[in-house]
């Protein structure tokens, strides 16, 4: 069975200080990997996705992520962090080949202090 | 523009009353979602559709039912509502099979007293 477990519910950083958001998956094949962003009182939005091809991954707003399959990990990073990051993200794993299901994770809070 | 819209953002209803969630999309997508959002546990699947009049079972699918009469609207229907249902409510679409990314609309915030 695929699922996703993000490590730490609430992240803290300083603006303009790296931001590192964990993500490890557990697939017995290789996986799609997604990150989403939601921002207070709205709905989610794709960040990045991972589909098997370049491992480091490039996304919106500066954010970046790196599919390790020795680690089954695909943290989300962004070298510096801003005060409009201030959002809760969530890693996705695409499960099956029909349709479109993901399992999400627990999801993330960050917080940017100036 | 992508565009899925929910016909409440805030709700508030009383134990065992019959409550009906809409959800739209303009963008002519296939597959539509109906997922709850509950803290510390991320979003869970509901039901879902593929095409009008279809629909499947998600995780979590006990004590709602959905309906897609149209391929733009996705309702979700809780029979007797309970407190157990306040929740985030989210509604979600994608273009078509197997395409993965999935365009949220903003959500409903559920309350049963």
């Amino acid at each position: 069975a695929q699922s996703v477990t993000q490590l730490g519910s609430h992240v803290s950083v300083s603006e303009g200080a790296l931001v590192l958001l964990r993500c490890n998956y557990s697939s017995s094949v290789p996986p799609y990997l997604f990150w989403y962003v939601q921002y207070p009182n709205q709905g989610l939005q794709l960040l990045l996705k991972y589909t098997s091809a370049a491992t480091l991954v490039k996304g919106i707003n500066g954010f970046e992520a790196e599919f390790k399959k020795s680690e089954t990990s695909f943290h989300l990073t962004k070298p510096s962090a801003h005060m409009s990051d201030a959002a809760e993200y969530f890693c996705a794993v695409k499960r099956g080949n029909n349709f479109n299901k993901f399992y999400f994770g627990s999801g993330t809070k960050l917080n940017v202090k100036p | 523009d992508v565009k899925v819209t929910q016909s409440s953002r805030y709700l508030v209803k009383r134990t065992g009353e019959k409550v009906f969630l809409e959800c739209v999309q303009d963008m002519d997508h296939e597959n539509m979602f109906w997922y709850r959002q509950d803290p510390g546990l991320g979003l869970r699947l509901i039901y879902f559709s593929y095409d009008v009049k279809m629909k499947e079972k998600g995780d979590i699918p006990e004590g709602y039912s959905v309906s897609r009469e149209k391929k733009e609207r996705f309702s979700l229907i809780l029979e007797s509502a309970s407190t157990n249902q306040t929740s985030m409510y989210l509604c979600a679409s994608s273009l078509k099979r197997n395409q993965e990314t999935q365009y949220f609309g903003p959500g409903t915030r559920l309350l049963v007293l």
